[in-house]
């Protein structure tokens, strides 16, 4: 099973709301991560979990803040965005960071 | 860090066509993918190919990692190989970094 799943698959919220994305695989990988892409872009690493701890966060603003409850999960926390934070969200797993990796379908944030 | 380039940046065939897109890099690499991305945004693997030569149906991808590119060649190209096309590459201790990607259409 080589699947990643993203939920939900369609976010509309405004600027003073707070939201999550949720990721999950159990495909037993130790690395998970976070993409976002706007449209005509290639996807641009936000943030990357081994071993569920945060080992890279690329100067993503506060008010993007991410949780690895446990080796399947991964969250994304959202509060106070900006209508530009409006993008696919899409998450990643690997076996292990720089291995190959796997996305999930992404979340379609519109951001009001 | 690492910059990859991809070539051509659009590219429409008709159906039954063939064609190789490009990625070049501007370092040594441990890790590149091949992603197809269909037109509802799910990016799909396609090749693992670090070095050498995989084939996986009318997809095939070749890397030179000593010239520092890769190849992927479409053949008998279909409707549904519409998408963009990404090569995504990282560098020992770095993060993957993707490049622009090229978009194909593939017409009937």
């Amino acid at each position: 099973d080589t699947e990643v799943t993203q939920t939900p698959k369609h976010l509309v919220m405004g600027m003073t709301n707070k939201k999550s994305l949720k990721c999950e695989q159990h495909m037993g990988h130790r690395a998970m991560y976070w993409y976002k892409q706007k449209a005509k872009k290639p996807p641009e690493l936000m943030f990357v979990y081994s071993y569920e701890k945060l080992s890279i966060n690329e100067s993503v603003p506060s008010r993007f803040s991410p949780e690895c409850p446990n080796s399947s999960l991964l969250n994304l926390h959202l509060h106070a965005l900006q209508p530009e934070d409006s993008a696919l969200y899409l998450c990643a797993s690997s076996q292990v960071t720089g291995e190959t990796q796997y996305f999930g379908p992404g979340t379609r944030l519109l951001v009001l | 860090g690492i910059q990859v380039e991809q070539s051509p940046p659009d590219l429409i065939l008709q159906e039954g066509a063939n064609s190789t897109l490009r990625c070049n890099f501007s370092d040594s690499v441990n890790n590149l993918q091949w992603f197809h991305q269909n037109p509802w945004g799910q990016l799909i693997n396609l090749f693992y190919i670090p070095s050498g030569t995989k084939q996986n149906g009318r997809l095939s991808a070749t890397t030179v990692a000593t010239e520092r590119y890769s190849l992927l060649y479409i053949s008998s190209s279909q409707t549904t190989d519409s998408g963009v096309y990404f090569c995504a590459v990282r560098n020992y201790g770095q993060n993957f970094v993707f490049g622009p990607g090229t978009r194909l259409s593939v017409l009937p």
